[in-house]
């Protein structure tokens, strides 16, 4: 079946340590995005990529890294330098127009990966 | 700038009850394209609707209604006959034509439907 992976579900971190989370997926799509949950909040946007080896900055980059090496995957670091990162994280992806990279079509969302910092 | 507004934090119908879930929002693009999601408790986003900024024609599916109005920048859902499956938290969401491509999301709207 088609759809997106994220690994793994849930994962506890000591203060001082990076962690990544992966985001797989076999849809073809060219768009994959991070977001981060908090309640209350809604969603807001950390990184997107709309090509391979190219991820643009989304409104709360500081703190977290990305990388696109193969259009399946989009994996997330959150390092030491995030202040908070106890959330609840979810990868994206969609199809992009090509011309100016425009995307105006629907996400499809994995199931996330709860993180806590102890 | 861009903003979504979902002012009902939390709302509980019991089931077979009609209900209506607001969304407004704010935009300077001519072009823009409005959202719904889902997020059952297993926690990914269920896409249910998208709306672009032409086309102010009501939409039903099903028990699923939407109400699109551009003089009020309002693009509010309607549940009918409510059932316990529709409990969610329920996300409203904005992606304009231009600039970032992104989906701007509100805070989001916790549905409980009680049987």
């Amino acid at each position: 079946d088609g759809g997106i992976t994220q690994s793994p579900k849930y994962l506890f971190r000591k203060e001082g340590q990076n962690v990544t989370l992966s985001c797989e997926q076999n849809l073809n799509h060219d768009a994959m995005y991070w977001y981060r949950q908090d309640p209350g909040q809604g969603l807001r946007l950390i990184y997107y990529s709309q090509i391979v080896n190219d991820f643009q900055k989304g409104d709360i980059a500081e703190g977290y890294s990305v990388s696109r090496e193969k259009k399946e995957s989009f994996p997330l670091t959150v390092t030491s330098a995030q202040k908070n990162p106890t959330a609840f994280y979810l990868c994206a992806s969609s199809i992009t127009w090509a011309k100016n990279h425009q995307n105006t079509g629907e996400l499809f969302f994995g199931e996330g990966s709860r993180l806590t910092v102890l | 700038a861009q903003k979504v507004t979902q002012a009902q934090t939390e709302i509980s119908v019991v089931e077979k009850e009609d209900v209506t879930l607001d969304c407004v929002y704010e935009t300077r693009d001519t072009t823009y394209y409005l959202f719904w999601y889902k997020q059952p408790p297993s926690g990914e986003l269920v896409f249910l609707i998208r709306r672009n900024s032409f086309d102010e024609q009501n939409e039903i599916s099903g028990r699923y209604s939407w109400n699109f109005q551009k003089s009020t920048s309002s693009f509010n859902f309607t549940i009918t006959a409510s059932q316990v499956v529709d409990s969610a938290v329920y996300f409203c969401a904005l992606s304009e034509r231009s600039g970032a491509n992104n989906l701007f999301f509100g805070t989001g709207t916790r549905l409980t439907v009680i049987p």
